[in-house]
């Protein structure tokens, strides 16, 4: 099974503080995504990537940045967080549309 | 854009019962793929079922979905429910071939009880 690690699991910071959220695929899955998890909201796309040096904006790109620096690694950033960025965050691979989307276990971010 | 419509945020049921969750999409794309994902509590989204063509049931773990291009639906049913059911159900769309990210619906959640 498609193996999608997350880092941290946990993260808390304060409000105009600077976050890096840490995604690693080891399956040499081209597609990696972002998204982010709210009640009421469900599964809503950050930003993704077909390759090492590629991004394309998702839905709700606001307030985020980020980059993909090898095939394997794909990080999302918050430079300004704020309250309304509290939110379960996942990272996501796969091998291209169509085909199945391997989810890590998230990233809780609360910022106070 | 591409977008995904499920109407149900709660379906709660009796084990036992059938169940079916509706979803519809809209994407200016002749051939979406069209997904179910479920999410257990405390767990990451995975895939239940996926369908490319039109009219066609697919089935999986007892649950089944036709995708009809007609009525741009996608409803996901089950003729018994089981208290293991109880889960987040996303529909997700894909609706461009050369490599859009799946767009997922808001979500329903099952509470199947005794």
């Amino acid at each position: 099974e498609a193996a999608v690690t997350q880092s941290p699991r946990n993260k808390v910071t304060v409000t105009g503080g600077n976050v890096t959220l840490s995604c690693r695929q080891t399956n040499s899955h081209n597609y990696m995504y972002w998204y982010r998890q709210d009640t009421g909201h469900g599964l809503r796309l950050i930003h993704y990537s077909y390759g090492a040096g590629n991004l394309q904006i998702g839905d709700v790109p606001d307030g985020y940045k980020a980059t993909r620096t090898t095939q394997e690694d794909f990080f999302l950033l918050l430079e300004l967080a704020s309250p309304s960025q509290t939110s379960l965050y996942f990272c996501a691979s796969s091998e291209g549309t169509g085909k199945e989307v391997f989810f890590g276990k998230g990233t809780r971010l609360t910022v106070v | 854009g591409d977008s995904v419509t499920q109407t149900e945020g709660l379906v709660t049921l009796t084990e036992g019962l059938p169940v079916m969750l509706n979803c519809t999409y809209q994407t200016i794309y002749s051939n979406p793929f069209l997904f179910w994902y479920v999410q257990h509590l405390n767990e990451s989204p995975r895939l239940l079922l996926k369908s490319f063509t039109d009219n066609k049931r697919t089935e999986h773990q007892g649950f089944h979905a036709t995708l009809h291009k007609s009525s741009s639906s996608f409803h996901l049913q089950k003729s018994s429910a089981q208290l293991s059911d109880s889960a987040l159900y996303y529909c997700a769309l894909s609706g461009y071939q050369g490599g859009r990210a799946l767009i997922f619906g808001t979500g329903t959640t099952v509470s199947v009880s005794p």
